[in-house]
């Protein structure tokens, strides 16, 4: 079974600021997916990578396979940024659900 | 092309009673998952799967709760004698038939999930 652990678990920040949020797991994974929860309680998925780093807007995503580790970065931070981040792995083989961390409280104040 | 779509946005039931929550997948998604976040903790995964088969039902409580995807129509997550601790956001997600039908190489989009809560 997989572990998934995130770091920080609260994070708050001054608009304009470069955030960084961490994600670990124990096992190996086919994909990792970077997923953000906005007060409210709907789902939005940012990311999902295997290698390598995607970029969409201001938001960046990198992984490193070997280590068993992704980074979230968010440049130049606004307060519309405020909202719950959540990376979950999958493991693929016909057990395709995905193993979630527990997320990261993100506060960008103005 | 619509989103995910579930309905209710909120379900409020008796304990004893029934819920029936409805997932309606993407257009060409074949792939549905259902996930439960309960009140201050992680989503959790509950079960997985393909229309007119239950691919992963690991996460499924045994007792109580079922799913189903039909040939026809949204898929079905139903909590039977619900009880308070039942009581939390019930997320359905989909995804199109990957290569090798391993879906996990292709992204899960999420309904606005249901919210449950148990008098």
């Amino acid at each position: 079974k997989n572990e998934v652990e995130q770091s920080p678990q609260n994070l708050t920040a001054q608009e304009g600021e470069f955030i960084t949020i961490n994600c670990s797991y124990s096992v190996g994974i086919s994909a990792l997916h970077w997923l953000q929860q906005h007060p409210g309680g709907g789902i939005v998925s940012l990311f999902m990578l295997s290698s390598g780093k995607k970029k969409h807007g201001r938001l960046i995503a990198t992984i490193n396979i070997q280590e068993k580790h992704s980074s979230l970065h968010i440049t130049a931070s606004h307060p519309r940024d405020s909202a719950v981040y959540i990376c979950a792995v999958g493991s693929g083989g016909g057990a395709d659900g995905l193993t979630f961390g527990k997320g990261t409280h993100l506060i960008i104040q103005p | 092309n619509a989103g995910v779509m579930q309905n209710p946005r909120h379900l409020v039931r008796r304990r004893g009673q029934e819920a029936r929550l409805r997932c309606s997948p993407m257009k060409g998604h074949s792939h549905v998952y259902w996930y439960r976040q309960l009140p201050e903790e992680g989503l959790k995964f509950m079960v997985y799967l393909q229309k007119e088969n239950i691919i992963d039902e690991s996460g499924m409580p045994k007792e109580r709760f079922s799913a189903e995807f039909p040939k026809e129509g949204p898929s079905i997550l139903r909590i039977q004698q619900v009880v308070r601790g039942d009581s939390a956001a019930y997320f359905c997600a989909s995804s199109p038939p990957g290569l090798a039908g391993a879906s996990s190489y292709n992204e899960q989009f999420f309904g606005p999930g249901t919210r449950l809560t148990v008098l």
